[in-house]
């Protein structure tokens, strides 16, 4: 199963509504996490199956879909959130990462 | 709390095995399994391994297989990989990360836990 992500680099201000989406080349049901990743930091889990959100991670991240395609929204961009974002399936093997999208500041 | 530690950076020729620990604390070992992720330099996040630490059964990614082994010491709460026949390409910092889900047996869940990562350079 391969895991496609768009955009690859996306630019954004402070407050902006962002939307990253992730495809998968099968079905994975909603089998689906994405994280975020900082530079020399530990990757941290913001959503899994597709759409919980993990504890203690802000309620502007969002996650929705199921199947072949899905999508991570940030509602109200905040400055800790410029990071890459991963989507993750874990349906079956390979177990794959998405390519990541980096979240800039415009 | 719950932490995983991974041991220290590591600088291997190409061609030798590399060896990085991750110890678990603050929850009970054998209910979670545990995967290796890396990032080479200017790269994405690349799954490599998980195993099952209450049954024992691995799965290794394909770009791996043949060169990880995946171990536990219940005794110590600790997983270990074993990368062998390094290469430069394998340059990178090395995570291992803990399923979210109890008791997984097929395979790993996403990763609720991180260890802090450990840096490792092959180079001659």
């Amino acid at each position: 199963i391969q895991m496609t992500q768009s955009p690859s680099t996306l630019s954004a201000s402070v407050g902006d509504r962002v939307t990253i989406t992730c495809r998968a080349s099968q079905s994975i049901s909603n089998w689906l996490a994405w994280y975020q990743h900082k530079p020399g930091k530990a990757p941290k889990l913001l959503i899994y199956k597709a759409s919980t959100l993990e504890s203690g991670v802000p309620s502007r991240f969002s996650g929705s879909g199921s199947g072949t395609e899905f999508t991570l929204t940030i509602s109200s961009l905040q400055p800790d959130d410029f990071a890459t974002y991963y989507c993750q399936q874990y349906n079956s093997d390979p177990w794959a990462f998405g390519q990541g999208t980096k979240v800039e500041i415009k | 709390q719950v932490q995983l530690v991974q041991s220290g950076a590591e600088v291997k020729n190409p061609g030798a095995s590399v060896k990085v620990s991750c110890k678990a604390s603050g929850y009970t070992f054998s209910n979670f399994g545990i995967s290796w992720v890396r990032q080479a330099p200017g790269q994405g996040l690349e799954w490599m391994g998980w195993i099952s630490v209450s049954h024992g059964n691995t799965k290794y990614g394909h770009n791996v297989q043949g060169r990880l082994t995946m171990t536990t010491d219940t005794s110590t709460s600790t997983v270990y990989m074993d990368l062998r026949s390094l290469k430069s390409d394998d340059t990178a910092v090395y995570y291992c990360a803990r399923d979210r889900a109890r008791w997984a047996s097929s395979g790993p869940d996403a990763f609720d836990i991180w260890g802090q990562g450990t840096v490792v350079t092959v180079s001659s």
